[in-house]
């Protein structure tokens, strides 16, 4: 199936910024996406990017996409302790019924 | 608007017991996903439902994992029987078709000992 690589952990301190890594391997995705779940909850949408932009920004999050290395990055800005869970990177190929996503990035937020 | 609403949310069994778990998806949504997720990992699907029809079932064990959506709304899975590896969540995802958002339910957690 497809690979989605994301790194395991990301510590912060509360008012810098984060960034989330994820690589993926499928260059006919449609749409990338990134999801947040807290702990004990279902995954939440984030935000999206279509495969044939390259940033996009909404308030305190930027995705940036860079098609030709197959990367993905989501930055938080003025991270806050309720950023505090793991980040999910997914891409949706072709059909986009069909998602695949990452292992998760859990971010830590120190006050 | 209610969300995805998924139960039990918590279930113990043992070994070989059977265990079936309920979700009701948002209502006017066509796709409904079934989802296990393990600890430390992401979603891996198990069944895509278009209406009532089962269009993506490739990942499903179907030794012991049935699931139905009788009247395109809402669906359960059921795991008879189950094993040790089978503990972890299981996640229900509903989405309007065609739109490529997933509305995750909160999950049932299974623990098999």
């Amino acid at each position: 199936g497809e690979d989605v690589e994301q790194s395991l952990f990301l510590s912060v301190r509360e008012g810098d910024s984060s960034v989330i890594n994820c690589t993926y391997t499928d260059s006919s995705s449609t749409y990338l996406y990134w999801y947040k779940q807290e702990p004990g909850a279902g995954l939440q949408l984030l935000t999206y990017i279509f495969s044939n932009m390259d940033m996009k920004q909404d308030q305190r999050l930027t995705v940036l996409l860079n098609k030709k290395d197959k990367h993905l990055s989501l930055r938080i800005a003025d991270t806050q302790t309720g950023d505090s869970a793991i980040y999910f990177c997914a891409e949706s190929i072709v059909d986009f019924n069909k998602f695949y996503f990452g292992s998760g990035t859990k971010l830590n937020v120190k006050p | 608007e209610a969300g995805v609403v998924q139960s039990p949310r918590y279930k113990i069994i043992e070994k070989k017991q059977p265990v079936a778990f309920w979700c009701n998806p948002i209502s006017g949504h066509n796709t409904l996903y079934w989802y296990l997720q393990n600890l430390g990992q992401g979603p891996e699907l198990l069944i895509r439902y278009e209406n009532e029809e089962a269009v993506d079932d490739s990942q499903l064990p179907k030794d012991r994992f049935s699931a139905e959506r009788l009247k395109g709304v809402d669906s359960t899975l059921k795991i008879q029987p189950a094993e040790l590896g089978d503990s972890a969540v299981y996640l229900c995802a509903s989405s309007p078709q065609g739109d490529g958002e997933l509305f995750f339910g909160e999950g049932s957690r299974l623990t098999v000992l």
